[in-house]
This record gives C-alpha cells, structure tokens and sequence, in this order.
C-alpha cells in the first residue's frame, strides 16, 4: 500500500518560514491536498492541488510538489499557525494520509 | 452555512456494532462524494471510506473492509457508517467530510466536529 512519510515535528519561531515535508514513492506524479488541525478542532484544508489555497486562507501558506517531495511552506509564521499539519494524496480509489507533523511556534 | 455534524458514537464491547450519521445541511448533498475518516487518541488521520453521489460505489481501508459499511440516504442528506465486529482498535473520533467537487482539488473541502467512538469491554 502507498505510504506517506512526514517528519513527526518541527519547530519554528515567531515570524520565520516554517517547511514541513511528505515524502512518498513518485508523489510529484500525484496531486497533494495539506490540512491544519488546531488541537481540539476538525482538520482545514490549506493547499490543494499541490500549491493552490481554499478561499480564506492566509497568503502566507504555500505549497510546492516534485519527484517525491511535497513541501508545505509557512512565511512569517504566527503563534496561530502552531498545529498539526497532514498531507494527502490519492492511491487508486483509496485516501492516503501522511502521519502528520506537529508544528511548534517557540 | 455549510456544515456537517455527527451523530451515534459511544462505548461499545469488543465484537459489537454501532452505525454512525452525519447530516449534512446548507448545501446539494446528492451531487457529493463523502468520507468517513478517523483519528485515535494522540494519532494521525487515517481514511476509513467513501461513496459517491448516488450510493452506487464505495472504497474502504483494508483495515475495515468486510466490518464496515458506508452508505447514504440523498432524500435525508445523511451519511452513514454501519461498523460491525469493533476492535479496541477502531477506538477514534471518526470524522464525516465532504469531498471537493472541483475535480483538480481531490481533497475534503468540509469537515464534521467528529463523533467519538471507544471500543472496549
């Protein structure tokens, strides 16, 4: 089955660009979805389509995907952006998700 | 507003049955695909199913295929999950999410607040 690999935590601090990885055989040949889960909250959607953000979404989150690299890239980074971080992408007819990673703003 | 929220979690015994809901309001339900995902205490999200439009077609993790059943009531606008033979396991807050129309999205646009299901004796 397709596995998605993504770094269990990073940290950042205040006003500094934040990147968080998800790596996965041939990913850049997919598209990649990247969700936000505060704690106690439901996931948001932030990136789809590798790089593109939802309606509402701060410009300071951007996306990019190649070979078999996605990368979520936070600019400026606020203490509202601490959360957990999931990637996603399609094998076949199923949804796989990365195992997530926890972003600390220090 | 566009919202979902589910229903019908709770504590069950190992081996038991119990079928979650998700209503779904403020928007054409019958034209979306749906999505049941979980997530365990202090885990990830893990995808558990999903149906089309019309009911005619769904998927499931390997992990609950043959236990677990999606399925939908477009005249109701509720999503269902009929999940037999629980496992400590498939303890998790299971989410309902809606799956993007827009075909170049393929991801979930809409999210419930999640039912909590805990399998145990």
């Amino acid at each position: 089955s397709y596995e998605l690999t993504q770094p269990p935590s990073v940290s950042v601090s205040p006003g500094q660009t934040a990147s968080i990885t998800c790596s996965g055989d041939k990913l850049g040949d997919k598209y990649v979805c990247w969700y936000q889960q505060k704690a106690g909250q439901s996931p948001v959607m932030v990136i789809y389509q590798d790089s593109k953000r939802p309606s509402g979404i701060p410009e300071r989150f951007s996306g990019s995907n190649s070979g078999n690299i996605a990368t979520l890239t936070i600019s400026g980074t606020q203490a509202m952006d601490e959360a957990d971080y999931y990637c996603q992408a399609w094998d076949s007819s199923t949804v796989v998700f990365g195992g997530g990673t926890k972003m600390t703003v220090l | 507003e566009v919202q979902l929220v589910e229903s019908g979690g709770g504590l069950v015994q190992p081996g038991g049955s119990l079928r979650l809901s998700c209503a779904a309001s403020g928007f054409t339900f019958s034209i979306y695909w749906m999505h049941w995902v979980r997530q365990a205490p202090g885990k990830g999200l893990v995808w558990v199913s999903r149906i089309n439009s019309d009911g005619s077609t769904t998927n499931y993790a390997d992990s609950v295929k043959g236990r677990f059943t999606i399925s939908r009531d477009n005249a109701k606008n509720t999503l269902f999950l009929q999940m037999n033979s629980l496992r400590a396991e498939d303890t998790a807050v299971y989410y309902c999410a809606r799956e993007s129309i827009v075909p170049t999205i393929t991801g979930m646009d809409v999210w419930g607040q999640g039912t909590t299901v805990t399998v145990s004796s």
